[in-house]
């Protein structure tokens, strides 16, 4: 069964800090991995996506993630956090080759201090 | 790109009422949509998986004759909330499918059930 660990419950960081979210993955084939954003009361945002080839992505709002195979993970990044990045951060594992169903990890509460 | 459209945003009932919400795939076909429930601080739970023109797959703990649901087209799928009570009050999230992996998240809808 394929499952999804977000480590940090809660991260709290300065504006202008660098920033990272860590998500680890367990999946028997090759998964989709995808990061997605949730403001308060919002829905979710689809911040990026890893399907194949580069194994670092490049995703919206200045947001990066790395696909690690040997360490199961799919670290979120971003060099410098704004205020307006304070939201929910879900980490998720899909099966690849068709539309299938995700399962999140339980997400990470990101806090910026001005 | 692709959205799915999902309705009302938010709604309050009261206890005892039916509410609908609705999924709707604005530029593409959604083979199969999947409806998502969110608990407070909770990471998202899969409810049920719908293809178009077939019934409903239910996960495991999911009330079949009260979260109704139905895919009657490739463009439109509803999730009817049956006799409402507060404890169902929750944020309900679809999640529109096609092949080749991609998936577009709806907005959301906020329930209330006083």
């Amino acid at each position: 069964a394929q499952s999804v660990t977000q480590p940090d419950i809660h991260i709290t960081v300065s504006e202008g800090a660098s920033l990272e979210l860590r998500c680890n993955y367990s999946y028997g084939a090759t998964p989709y991995l995808f990061w997605y954003v949730q403001s308060p009361g919002q829905g979710l945002q689809l911040l990026l996506k890893y399907f194949s080839g580069d194994t670092l992505v490049q995703g919206i709002k200045g947001f990066e993630a790395e696909f690690k195979r040997s360490q199961s993970s799919f670290n979120l990044r971003k060099p410098s956090v704004h205020w307006s990045d304070a939201a929910e951060y879900f980490c998720a594992v899909g099966p690849s080759g068709s539309a299938r169903q995700l399962t999140f990890g339980s997400g990470t509460q990101l806090t910026v201090l001005p | 790109g692709a959205v799915v459209s999902q309705h009302p945003s938010r709604v309050i009932c009261k206890s005892g009422t039916s509410v609908k919400i609705e999924c709707r795939s604005l530029d593409f076909q959604a083979t199969t949509m999947f409806w998502y429930r969110q608990f407070p601080k909770k990471s998202l739970m899969l409810m049920a998986t719908s293809n178009e023109g077939s019934k409903a797959t239910y996960e495991q703990g999911v009330e079949k004759d009260k979260f109704l649901i139905n895919h009657a087209s490739l463009t439109l799928s509803t999730l009817t909330v049956t006799s409402a009570h507060p404890e169902d009050s929750s944020f309900y999230i679809c999640w529109g499918g096609r092949e080749g992996g991609e998936a577009f998240f709806g907005q959301g809808t906020r329930l209330t059930v006083v």
